[in-house]
């Protein structure tokens, strides 16, 4: 079966203080990992995906196989990350399976 | 940049009737989604259509639902007789596909359907 947890429904950091969404997984195969952001009145979008690694808007996230993890993180949060993030997993089949989503809320 | 679009933004609808919501994918994409996201719940994948059939679907996507590409631009989920619990957001999505490539899936805005 393919699940995605994320056990935090809300988190709340003041702004330049460090960011840790979780997100843990179970799939047998090799799944590929996402984590997409709505922000506030907009439409889903794909904030970064495990097989590029790269670090987009200063958040990044790697795939740990042995803790089947895909935490996302950001060194120093933003007003403007504020939003609802979602960890994804897309194994067999192609079709997106996600976590609950995580409120991440940026204080001043 | 294009965007996957989707209308209405917002239907109500009486249990029993029939309601049709719209997408316009990306116009060279191949690979069509609809998902669905009950209020205070995770998002849900429905169903999966590819080369004019369905791929994939869901234990939600029962007989009530279908899915259609009734022309080169629409991609077209119906729900025949909603019921109460139909009541959610329904997300559209598409993504190109090339060799052994997988790209990204784009979101719509969603469609609201508020079922009486």
């Amino acid at each position: 079966a393919q699940r995605v947890t994320q056990p935090e429904k809300l988190l709340s950091v003041f702004k330049g203080a460090p960011v840790e969404l979780k997100c843990n997984y179970s799939y047998s195969g090799s799944p590929e990992l996402f984590w997409y952001v709505q922000y506030s009145r907009q439409r889903l979008q794909l904030l970064l995906r495990h097989i590029s690694r790269e670090s987009i808007k200063g958040f990044t996230a790697d795939l740990n196989k042995g803790e089947t993890s895909f935490h996302l993180k950001k060194p120093f949060a933003q007003e403007e990350d504020s939003a609802m993030y979602y960890c994804a997993l897309s194994g067999y089949g192609n079709k997106l399976v996600f976590g609950a989503g995580t409120i991440l809320r940026v204080k001043s | 940049e294009p965007e996957v679009t989707q209308t209405p933004s917002h239907q109500v609808t009486q249990m029993g009737q029939e309601v049709i919501l719209r997408c316009v994918p990306i116009s060279n994409h191949l690979y069509f989604y609809w998902y669905r996201q009950i209020l205070g719940q995770k998002v849900e994948f429905l169903v999966s259509f590819y080369n004019n059939e369905i791929s994939e679907k869901s234990e939600i996507f029962d007989d009530q639902f279908s899915v259609e590409r009734p022309d080169g631009s629409n991609f077209t989920l119906k729900i025949r007789s909603t019921k109460l619990e139909d009541s959610a957001m329904y997300f559209c999505a598409s993504r190109a596909i090339s060799g052994l490539a997988v790209y990204e899936q784009y979101f719509g805005p969603g469609t609201r359907l508020t079922v009486t």
